[in-house]
């Protein structure tokens, strides 16, 4: 089974400045899927960002960016401009194209924003 | 468009009883997938429902059972609870069962086992 690791279980960044929480993941699949979910604590988890592991290119959405090391089985998450809003648990996640929509998750990384 | 809906979103069960959780999807999806998450362990899948069919299942015991109906809406239960059940279950729907297909959560039903 895959597993995916998330060696930070906290951390925190002042408002307006930026962070990047780890992500590894280990697989012997050659295609897949990773994304980055967060976890307000309202608790419904809700889709930051997205790459297919056959995409060179890093995906962005707004403030959110990843590097994605394939070599290194590496998946990052960046956030520029950090607001308050993005004080939550995040998780990376993995998704093999075998086994429909069983994603496998880090144990999270809870992340703070000082103002 | 009204988000995957669970119900109910706390309860308190004694060991040995069991439960059971229901899960509205969005509007349109067939898939839905239920999650376990306990600050122990994390997220962990149990299972995937679509079409009315499980095409996965994670390594749950037996005491873990799920079901849809033709309207996508799914339950699971769990039979002779035990303390370590308790935990925030979490369903999640989808369109579709594959590539960068996002997955949409619900809030959760939060069990306790006493």
């Amino acid at each position: 089974a895959q597993t995916v690791t998330q060696s930070q279980p906290e951390m925190s960044v002042q408002e307006a400045e930026t962070v990047t929480l780890s992500c590894t993941y280990d697989t012997s699949e050659s295609d897949y899927y990773l994304f980055w979910y967060k976890q307000p604590p309202s608790r419904q988890m809700i889709l930051v960002i997205r790459q297919e592991a056959y995409k060179q290119q890093n995906a962005t959405e707004n403030r959110f960016s990843v590097n994605f090391q394939k070599a290194a089985k590496s998946f990052s998450l960046k956030i520029s401009d950090s607001q308050l809003g993005d004080a939550a648990m995040y998780f990376c996640a993995y998704r093999s194209p075998n086994t429909g929509n069983q994603f496998y998750f880090g144990t999270g990384t809870s992340l703070t924003v000082i103002p | 468009k009204a988000g995957v809906t669970q119900t109910p979103r706390y309860l308190i069960k004694t060991r040995g009883q069991q439960v059971t959780l229901s899960c509205s999807p969005i509007s349109g999806h067939r898939s839905v997938s239920w999650y376990q998450q306990t600050p122990g362990q994390g997220l962990q899948f149990l299972f995937e429902y679509f079409s009315e069919t499980q095409r996965n299942k994670g390594n749950f015991p037996g005491r873990f059972s799920g079901r849809q109906f033709s309207n996508s809406r799914s339950e699971m239960n769990v039979s002779t609870l035990e303390l370590g059940d308790s935990a925030l279950y979490l369903c999640a729907s989808a369109r579709g069962t594959s590539g960068t297909g996002e997955l949409f959560f619900g809030e959760g039903s939060r069990l306790t086992v006493l």
